[in-house]
């Protein structure tokens, strides 16, 4: 399963050091937001969640931030490690109905 | 819990073969979406079913493409005849009553040659 490969942004980062990656939503009417990883050879894997009643939400070591002015989503990974490298993707649910919406992605590189 | 599972992990074959890919969604769950991932595209939704029904097919790019699902324990994606520009990654993806996320299966890499 290699994800969307060639022309994905690129962020690296430094082991040890946060990482912030960004995602542009579509719809004024999602209500739900999802970020996924997705190693290379697997399928998209959930890592976090929220919805929009909600700006902010803490998992371990993982941090989602939702600003709906502007429609902007942000996964923030703390220390991040060499198994955090990966595709990220963001992922909306507009209200009402079942689909979800993926954002093309975001390679994360980490340098040891 | 064994995931999402998929079959076969890669496929490849002759342009105008038939392709049958498959998938066992978690037990309990009882949606289930069949994805595409290209480079071009990103992951595209070709098909949702509820409860072995399809509900959107919507997103299944010409007759070339069916699926079923006979149970749910099973469902299977069907590209006859298939062409080169189907290659692609399909994901197979599950959930209880379309709730808040999926769980995907690692995928079927097809190349149709």
């Amino acid at each position: 399963g290699e994800s969307v490969g060639l022309h994905l942004p690129t962020l690296s980062v430094q082991e040890g050091d946060n990482s912030i990656i960004n995602c542009a939503y579509s719809n004024s009417a999602s209500d739900y937001f999802i970020w996924y990883k997705q190693e290379s050879g697997k399928g998209p894997q959930f890592i976090i969640d929220i919805r929009s009643n909600m700006d902010k939400r803490q998992g371990q070591r993982v941090t989602v931030l939702l600003n709906k002015t502007v429609k902007h989503l942000s996964l923030q990974i703390a220390a991040t490690q060499p198994g955090d490298s990966a595709v990220y993707f963001c992922a909306e649910k507009v209200s009402g109905t079942y689909k979800y919406i993926f954002g093309t992605g975001t390679r994360l590189k980490v340098l040891a | 819990d064994a995931g999402v599972i998929q079959s076969p992990r890669h496929e490849v074959t002759e342009m105008g073969q038939e392709v049958t890919l498959r998938c066992k969604p978690i037990s309990g769950h009882n949606s289930l979406f069949w994805y595409r991932q290209t480079m071009m595209r990103g992951l595209e939704l070709l098909i949702y079913f509820n409860n072995n029904v399809p509900i959107d097919d919507s997103g299944m790019p010409e007759d070339r493409f069916s699926a079923k699902m006979p149970n749910a324990s099973f469902s299977t994606l069907k590209i006859q005849p298939s062409e080169p520009r189907d290659s692609a990654v399909y994901f197979c993806a599950s959930s209880v009553d379309n709730s808040y996320g999926y769980t995907f299966g690692s995928g079927t890499r097809l190349t149709v040659v």
